[in-house]
C-alpha cells in the first residue's frame, strides 16, 4: 500500500481565516513533505520532516506553519494567507535510509483558494 | 548542483502511436531518476524510477525509460498511446538517499492523445 491521504480536498478561505491541511500515511515512512504547486508548474518544496523533526524549511513565509504530531501525521496550519497562496498543496512521504534509493509518494492534494 | 530539462511544454500524439517524452539531467553525483504522472486535479503518481543496475526500467501502464549516462538522458516511452495517458508528466532527479536530499523537478510536459 503506497497511499498518502490528504484532507480536505478543497478549501476556500478568506485572508483573515485560520485553517489547517492534514496529511496521513500508514506506510511506516519517517520522512514527510509539503509542496506547493501552481497550475502548469512543477511542485515546489516547502517543508521536510524527518523522524518528526523539521529538517528543511525552504524560506516559507510564517503564515504557513507545519506540524508533525507523530510519524503518520503531518499538518499545515494556515493563517492570514494572501490570494497568491492559492494553489494545490501536496503532501508526500518517503522512507529515509542510507542504503537504498528513496522514493517519494504523493497524496492527491488539497486545492486551496484564498479570497 | 542538479537540474532537469524537459524540452517543450506539450506533446500531442494519436491514439496507438509511440509516446516519447524527453528528459535530460545534470548531476554531480550518480543520480536517482524518476518519472511522475499527474492526471487532472490529482496528485503525482510514480511511473517508474532508476536506481542502479539495469538501465532499462519498466514502469506502470506500459511505460518504460532508459538511463543513458553518456547522454545524461532518461527519456520516457510507451509503444502505443492510449487516451487515458493524457496527463502532465514530470521528470525528477534526486542526488542521494535521505530526507534532506531534495527532488529537483523538470518543468513538466503535457501529453495530449488524439482519437
Amino acid at each position: 500500500d503506497t497511499e498518502v491521504t490528504q484532507t480536505p480536498k478543497h478549501l476556500v478561505m478568506g485572508m483573515t481565516n485560520k485553517k489547517s491541511l492534514k496529511c496521513e500515511q500508514h506506510m511506516g515512512h519517517r520522512a514527510m513533505y509539503w509542496y506547493k504547486q501552481k497550475a502548469k508548474k512543477p511542485p515546489e518544496l516547502m517543508f521536510v520532516y524527518s523522524y518528526e523533526k523539521l529538517s528543511i524549511n525552504e524560506s516559507v513565509p510564517s503564515r504557513f506553519s507545519p506540524e508533525c504530531p507523530n510519524s503518520s501525521l503531518l499538518n499545515l496550519h494556515l493563517h492570514a494567507l494572501q490570494p497568491e497562496d492559492s494553489a494545490l498543496y501536496l503532501c508526500a512521504s518517503s522512507q529515509p535510509t542510507s542504503r537504498s534509493r528513496e522514493t517519494q509518494y504523493f497524496g492527491p492534494g488539497t486545492r486551496l483558494l484564498v479570497l | 548542483a542538479q537540474s532537469v530539462t524537459q524540452l517543450g511544454s506539450h506533446v500531442s500524439v494519436s491514439e496507438g502511436a509511440l509516446v516519447l517524452l524527453r528528459c535530460n539531467y545534470s548531476s554531480s553525483v550518480p543520480p536517482y531518476l524518476f518519472w511522475y504522472v499527474q492526471y487532472p486535479n490529482q496528485g503525482l503518481q510514480l511511473l517508474l524510477k532508476y536506481t542502479t543496475g539495469a538501465t532499462l526500467v519498466k514502469g506502470i501502464n506500459g511505460f518504460e525509460a532508459e538511463f543513458k549516462k553518456s547522454e545524461t538522458s532518461f527519456h520516457l516511452t510507451k509503444p502505443s498511446a492510449h487516451m487515458s495517458d493524457a496527463a502532465e508528466y514530470f521528470c525528477a532527479v534526486s542526488r542521494s538517499p535521505g530526507a534532506n536530499s531534495k527532488l529537483t523537478f523538470g518543468k513538466g510536459i503535457t501529453l495530449s492523445v488524439r482519437p
